[in-house]
C-alpha cells in the first residue's frame, strides 16, 4: 500500500511569489491534515479535511493560505503571496478515521527568499 | 506554558539499555496519545498510539499513559544505535482531531 506522497519535496521561491503544494493521502483515507514546522519550533496544525470538506481550519495563519481538496482525493495548499516567515517544512498526513493514527508524508521544504 | 512538553535532550543511553522518554500535557480533555520517531531531515513516523490508562507494549516499545498525572511515556528496551532519532509526543485534545505536538526529545544510543 502506497503511503502519503507530497510534491514537490523542496521549493525555493522569492517573496511575493505563489507556490502550490500537493498531497496525495493513503488510498481510502477520508481524513487529510496539513501541518507545518518552522525552524526551531514545534509542528503546528494548519487544517483538517474530511473528504472534500474543511473540518477544522483554525490553524491557518492568514488568508494568504488556501487549501483545497476537490473530489475528496488529493489536496493542494497554495501560498499567495509568499512571505519570508512562510519558510518551513509542510507536512501532510492522513487517517482512516478522525481519532485514528495519522500517517505522514515526506514533507515539502519551502524556502522563501 | 506549552500544551505538550518534552525535555529536548539530548538523552544519551548506552546500547542495550532502556531508554525512557517522557511527555506531559496540559489539563484539557485529551483523547489520544501518540509517539512519533523522526530521523533528521525525514518526516515523523508513527511508532506507538495509546488511548487508555496503563501500558501498551509493541515489540521493544512500551507506551505508558497516566491521565491523572497528565503524562505519557515511551520506553525502548534493548536500545539500538538505529533508535537514535528525535521522539515526538503528540496529543489529540478536546473534540479536535488535530495533533498538538511537543518539541521532541533527541535520543542518542551510544555503541
Amino acid at each position: 500500500e502506497a503511503g502519503v506522497t507530497q510534491f514537490p519535496s523542496h521549493s525555493v521561491i522569492e517573496k511575493g511569489q505563489t507556490v502550490t503544494l500537493r498531497c496525495d493521502p493513503i488510498s481510502g483515507h477520508d481524513n487529510l491534515y496539513w501541518y507545518r514546522r518552522v525552524m526551531g519550533k514545534e509542528i503546528k496544525f494548519l487544517l483538517h479535511f474530511v473528504k472534500e470538506s474543511k473540518q477544522d481550519e483554525s490553524g491557518m495563519p492568514n488568508n494568504r493560505f488556501l487549501a483545497e481538496r476537490t473530489g475528496g482525493t488529493y489536496s493542494t495548499l497554495k501560498v499567495q503571496p509568499a512571505e519570508l516567515e512562510d519558510s518551513g517544512v509542510y507536512f501532510c498526513a492522513s487517517s482512516l478515521m478522525m481519532i485514528y493514527e495519522q500517517y505522514f508524508g515526506p514533507g515539502t521544504r519551502l524556502t522563501v527568499t | 506554558q506549552k500544551e505538550v512538553e518534552q525535555n529536548s535532550g539530548p538523552l544519551s543511553v548506552p546500547e542495550g539499555a532502556i531508554a525512557s522518554l517522557n511527555c506531559t500535557y496540559s489539563d484539557r480533555v485529551s483523547q489520544s496519545f501518540f509517539w512519533y520517531r523522526q530521523y533528521s531531515g525525514k518526516s515523523p513516523e508513527l511508532i506507538m498510539s495509546i488511548y487508555s490508562n496503563g501500558d501498551k507494549e509493541d515489540g521493544r516499545f512500551t507506551a505508558q499513559l497516566n491521565k491523572a498525572s497528565q503524562y505519557v511515556s515511551l520506553l525502548i528496551r534493548d536500545s539500538q544505535p538505529s533508535d537514535s532519532a528525535t521522539y515526538l509526543c503528540a496529543v489529540n485534545m478536546d473534540s479536535n482531531y488535530q495533533l498538538i505536538w511537543g518539541a521532541g526529545t533527541k535520543l542518542i544510543i551510544k555503541p
